[in-house]
């Protein structure tokens, strides 16, 4: 069974700050990890995701996350905060790719302030 | 890209009406569907998945017979909210999974029962 933490339901920022969103996972198998945004009233969006290969992952908007299975994190990053970064952000597991349904975190809203 | 069309975005019906909820992958065939739902300020919740011309696996607690899926090709699912009641008033969206795409969502249908 998979698992997703995310620390903080709210994160607030001002505009150029530094972004960072926590998410923890528990996988029992090599896990398929995701970071999707979603705006009011709107679908998610894939920012970025990590299957195999190189840890550190790029996504849209200047998003980037770290996969790092010694501490089964996969916290999202962003140098420099923009308003329109206002948004509620997910983080997901599902198990490799063998996997079938997203297991969901509870999600984290992002304030940007000017 | 991979797109999903969802519609309605918004519907608004009477008590004890049936509501359906329309699922498309625009531009490649998708081997699973899966329904959500979601809360006001509140993460996904996983409602069911489907595969094109089975019957769709509904998680714990779900009433299959008031949440309709059917996933009668590979390109369309639909949801139908039958006999709805105030307290089905929520946010819907569905997903789309094909091996090449990875995991696309719909923008979501806003239901109001009144």
């Amino acid at each position: 069974a998979q698992s997703v933490t995310q620390l903080g339901s709210h994160v607030s920022v001002s505009e150029g700050a530094l972004v960072l969103l926590r998410c923890n996972y528990s996988s029992s198998v090599p896990p398929y990890l995701f970071w999707y945004v979603q705006y009011p009233n709107q679908g998610l969006q894939l920012l970025l995701k990590y299957t195999t290969g190189a840890t550190l992952v790029k996504g849209i908007n200047g998003f980037e996350a770290e996969f790092k299975k010694s501490e089964t994190s996969f916290h999202l990053t962003k140098p420099s905060a923009h308003m329109s970064d206002a948004a509620e952000y997910f983080c997901a597991v599902t198990p490799g790719a063998a996997g079938n349904k997203l297991t969901f975190g509870g999600g984290t809203r992002v304030l940007v302030k000017p | 890209g991979a797109v999903v069309s969802q519609h309605p975005s918004r519907v608004i019906c009477k008590s004890g009406t049936s509501v359906k909820i329309e699922c498309r992958s625009l531009d490649f065939q998708a081997t699973t569907m899966f329904w959500y739902r979601q809360f006001p300020k509140k993460s996904l919740m996983l409602m069911a998945t489907s595969n094109e011309g089975s019957k769709a696996t509904y998680e714990q607690g779900v009433e299959k017979d008031k949440f309709l899926i059917n996933h009668a090709s590979l390109t369309l699912s639909t949801l139908t909210v039958t006999s709805a009641h105030p307290e089905d008033s929520s946010f819907y969206i569905c997903s789309a999974r094909a091996r090449a795409y990875g995991y696309t969502f719909g923008s979501g249908t806003r239901l109001t029962v009144v």
